[in-house]
C-alpha cells in the first residue's frame, strides 16, 4: 500500500522567506504526483501536477520537483508572503488506478 | 462553471440516524470521487465512480456506508445508521477523463455525529 509522507508537519516563517517542503512516498510506481493547498474550512485546490516522465513544474513563486526512484517530492515557494498560509498537501496517483493518495500536510504560517 | 458543489455544509445529527450528503461534480467531468478528512487519518478515498458507475468502493468503512450516481450531474453518500466515529469532513472531487488530469474539489460538509 502506497505510504506518502510529508515532514515537517508545521512551519511558520518570516515574510519574504523562500521555504520548501517536503513529500515521500513509498511506491515509486506512480502516474503523476500533484501539490495542493487547503485553506481552512474550505476544500482543496490543486496548485502543481507532475507527470511522473517530468522532473518538475512551476507555477509564480511556485516549484515543484518529483524524483521518482528515490520517491521524494519538495514544493518550494519564493518570497513567502502572509497569503501563503494554508496546508499544503501532496498527493500521488499510483499506476493502477486513478485514486490519489494524500500525505497528511504542512500546515504553513506566514508571519508579516 | 461553479465548481463542485457540495450540500449540505454542515450536518449535525444523532447516533443512529440516516445522513445523506449531496454532491454536484463539474460538468464533463467524468470521473467522480468520495474522500473523508479527519485529523487522525488525514483524506482517505472512500469510493470513486467513472461513468456514473462504481469502479473502487474498498475504502468504505462499512456496510452502513452507501454511495450511488443515479446521472452524471448528482451523487450522493449515505451513512445508515450514523456513529459519532463517522464525524468527519466529507469531500467530493471531480477530474477529467484521461490520466494526468487535476483533481477539483468541493468545499465539503462537515458532519457531527452526537
Amino acid at each position: 500500500k502506497q505510504e506518502v509522507t510529508q515532514i515537517p508537519a508545521a512551519l511558520s516563517v518570516p515574510e519574504g522567506e523562500n521555504l520548501v517542503l517536503n513529500c515521500s512516498f513509498t511506491d515509486s510506481a506512480i502516474y503523476n504526483l500533484q501539490w495542493f493547498r487547503q485553506d481552512p474550512g474550505k476544500g482543496l485546490t490543486s496548485l502543481l501536477l507532475i507527470q511522473s516522465s517530468q522532473r518538475e513544474q512551476t507555477s509564480g513563486r511556485l516549484n515543484a520537483s518529483l524524483d521518482k526512484s528515490s520517491g521524494r517530492s519538495t514544493l518550494y515557494i519564493a518570497a513567502s508572503q502572509p497569503g501563503d498560509s494554508a496546508t499544503y498537501l501532496c498527493a500521488v496517483e499510483a499506476n493502477s488506478g486513478y485514486a490519489l493518495n494524500f500525505g497528511k500536510g504542512t500546515s504553513l504560517l506566514v508571519t508579516p | 462553471d461553479a465548481g463542485v458543489i457540495q450540500s449540505p455544509r454542515h450536518e449535525v445529527t444523532e447516533m443512529g440516524q440516516e445522513v445523506t450528503l449531496r454532491c454536484k461534480p463539474i460538468s464533463g467531468h467524468d470521473y467522480l470521487f468520495w474522500y473523508r478528512q479527519t485529523m487522525m487519518r488525514g483524506l482517505e478515498l472512500l469510493i470513486y465512480f467513472n461513468n456514473n458507475v462504481p469502479i473502487d468502493d474498498s475504502g468504505m468503512p462499512e456496510d452502513r456506508f452507501s454511495a450511488k450516481m443515479p446521472n452524471a450531474s448528482f451523487s450522493t453518500l449515505k451513512i445508515q445508521p450514523s456513529e459519532p466515529r463517522d464525524s468527519a469532513v466529507y469531500f467530493c472531487a471531480s477530474s477529467l477523463p484521461g490520466a494526468n488530469e487535476k483533481l477539483f474539489f468541493g468545499s465539503g460538509t462537515q458532519l457531527s455525529v452526537l
